[in-house]
This record gives structure tokens, C-alpha cells and sequence, in this order.
């Protein structure tokens, strides 16, 4: 099983939609977890951290299940410069290594 | 805002040679990274670096690899002998004690090409 997995997408929604992406992570141990962003050939960026009782900022809601070991994402009244790729990471090892999903890749339109 | 900053932003050599990519962390941060990301897949781990040592490292980071720390202030992967699978975007990260909970920074990136 991959230690963090995402649906690749691509998600194509039009200017204003609701938009909700999914993430599973495999190590019942991980403490902590974000959601990052990646514009295409540029560096990934935090976009926010995830905490067990939810966090929003803004129009982005982030959810945490550590019972079924699942994270989300949630981005309301989406922006053609949402358009980027949703990273979701967790943080393990005695050494605090980040672990990387694939992405899931969002298309936004007007 | 702080910034960790990486150079050269492009570096094409051929297979074989070496190449030494540079990464200048944010100034007040303890621990560092090399992470990469192969075209069109995800973004790996290489390498931790805290207290002027190898803190972890992944089964990518072999023989070829290594990092150093040589002045306090740049943090440097070096490839002894670059193969062409090691074409890849090459990300440094830092990040301090009190970074964890809220994400480490990372550079723009080197992008290799090994031809």
C-alpha cells in the first residue's frame, strides 16, 4: 500500500463550484499532515496544516479521521488561480521527513 | 519573508559528471533537506540533515549522493557521477524546531538534465 494515496484527477470545475479532494495515509502512527500546492514546475508551498478537530481558512476547509487514517480538502467558490495541484503530506520518522501523495490535479474555468 | 534560495535554477551536464547543487537555508533554521520530484511523479525524500550529519536518508540517496554543510550558511547535494535517471527537479528544504506543525519552506527548485 502506498504510504499516501490521492486520486490523481484531473478535477475540471467551473469558476465558483465546490470542489473536495481525498487523501489516505498508510501509517497509523503519523502526527501531523497538510495540504500543500504545487503550480506546475514550481515548488510545492503549504497551503494549510490539517488538525484532528478541522480547520478552515478561508475558503479552504481541511478535515482530519485518524480512525480511518482519510484527510480532506475542501475549496468553496473556486478561483480560475485555484487552478495548481493539491499535495497531500504527512509528516514521519524520528527525523520528521515529509511523505508526499502523487497530487490531485485541479482545472478551474471560467 | 524568509526565503531558502537554490542555485543554478537549471544545470544540464552530461552522464557521468559531477554536479553540485546549492541551496542557502533560512538563516535561524536547524534542520534541512533535499527532496526530488521526477517529471509528472511525485515529490520524494533524499535526505535529512541536522547537527552537521546525515539525520535519515532515503534508499534513493546511494554511494552517488551526499551532502554537506561547508560554511553555516550553504547546504549542498552533490552527484559523484549523474546518471540520466537522475534528470529531476531538485528541491532544498529548512525548517526550525517550532516549523513542524506548521510546514517547512522550500526552495524553487534545480531542475537537472542529465544527457
Amino acid at each position: 500500500r502506498k504510504e499516501v494515496e490521492q486520486d490523481p484527477g484531473p478535477f475540471n470545475v467551473p469558476e465558483g463550484a465546490t470542489v473536495a479532494f481525498n487523501c489516505t495515509y498508510s501509517n497509523s502512527a503519523s502526527q501531523s499532515f497538510f495540504w500543500y500546492r504545487q503550480d506546475c514546475r514550481k515548488e510545492p508551498k503549504l497551503l494549510m496544516s490539517v488538525y484532528s478537530s478541522g480547520n478552515e481558512d478561508g475558503r479552504f476547509t481541511a478535515q482530519l479521521n485518524r480512525a480511518s487514517q482519510y484527510i480532506s480538502l475542501l475549496i468553496r467558490d473556486s478561483k480560475l488561480s485555484d487552478s495548481a495541484t493539491y499535495l497531500c503530506v504527512v509528516l514521519s520518522g524520528g527525523y520528521n521527513k515529509l511523505i508526499f501523495g502523487a497530487g490531485t490535479r485541479l482545472a478551474v474555468h471560467p | 519573508e524568509p526565503e531558502v534560495t537554490q542555485t543554478p535554477s537549471h544545470q544540464v551536464t552530461q552522464m557521468g559528471q559531477e554536479v553540485i547543487l546549492r541551496c542557502v537555508p533560512i538563516s535561524n533554521h536547524l534542520y534541512f533537506y533535499w527532496y526530488r520530484q521526477i517529471l509528472g511523479q511525485k515529490v520524494e525524500f533524499l535526505v535529512s540533515f541536522y547537527n552537521n550529519e546525515i539525520s535519515e536518508k532515503s534508499e534513493i540517496f546511494d554511494d552517488q549522493f551526499s551532502v554537506e554543510r561547508p560554511d553555516g550558511s550553504n547546504f549542498t547535494l552533490k552527484i559523484r557521477s549523474t546518471k540520466l535517471e537522475d534528470s529531476a527537479m531538485y528541491f532544498c528544504a529548512s525548517v526550525d524546531e517550532q516549523g513542524y506543525s506548521g510546514g517547512y519552506t522550500f526552495g524553487s527548485g534545480t531542475r537537472l538534465t542529465v544527457v
